[in-house]
């Protein structure tokens, strides 16, 4: 696609439920990343994957948010147990060339609330 | 951890004024970038500076990276409505192929016509 695709783009579950949000990266862009965005905060680094592997998964919060890469390309990140603090904006982003230069290209967010 | 502090937190101005916005901290960064993001969007790139005293003109925007790169400004001309955002830094740590972006918390401009 032309850019990067996020859904859905607004998510409203109930406290412990599972939820699942994807992201399609720009075709060719080897880097993805996960942010979350929350009201009055910046953006919070979640995980990086270069290809389908993850070297750095620092920033999930807890053993409830995981996040898998298949075929280099759709990302799915996963939250189990949604609690209401895991309400925010959930970004992705990806790129093309690793290095001091590199261009995040980011997607819409998916809007997510915990009820 | 790398703290970017974004100054001030809140702008609005009339169209036609200046404006200068800050972006400091205390590490050293390879590289900085500054987004603005819309509401319902995602931030969308608009300058990356590498070099320590670089200045970067997009238009009526300037952008400049101190000269021991752990801080940077950006200028605006002439404010226009279609300025109105979240203007957002972002920079990057001097070591590792794996760094990642450091964001700041943002800066919410608003252009009053």
């Amino acid at each position: 696609g032309a850019g990067v695709s996020q859904s859905p783009s607004n998510k409203v579950t109930e406290k412990g439920k599972d939820v699942e949000l994807r992201c399609d990266p720009i075709s060719g862009h080897t880097a993805l990343y996960w942010y979350r965005q929350s009201l009055g905060q910046g953006l919070e680094f979640l995980i990086y994957f270069q290809g389908n592997s993850a070297p750095d998964k620092s920033g999930l919060p807890s053993d409830r948010f995981s996040a898998e890469r298949t075929g280099g390309s759709v990302s799915t990140l996963t939250i189990q147990r949604t609690q209401q603090e895991d309400s925010a904006v959930y970004l992705c982003a990806s790129s093309f060339d690793r290095g001091a230069n590199e261009k995040l290209f980011f997607g819409s967010g998916t809007q997510l609330s915990v009820l | 951890t790398q703290l970017l502090e974004q100054s001030p937190q809140f702008l609005s101005i009339q169209e036609g004024e200046n404006l200068t916005v800050y972006c400091n901290s205390s590490s050293v960064f390879s590289s900085l970038q500054w987004y603005r993001q819309e509401p319902g969007e995602g931030p969308v790139l608009l300058v990356t500076v590498v070099t320590g005293g670089e200045v970067k003109k997009l238009k009526r925007l300037t952008f400049q990276f101190g000269d021991a790169r752990k801080d940077s400004s950006l200028h605006i001309t002439a404010a226009q409505p279609g300025d109105t955002g979240l203007y957002l830094c972002a920079g990057r740590n001097v070591t590792g192929a794996n760094s990642k972006l450091t964001f700041g918390k943002g800066i919410t401009l608003s252009v009053r016509p």
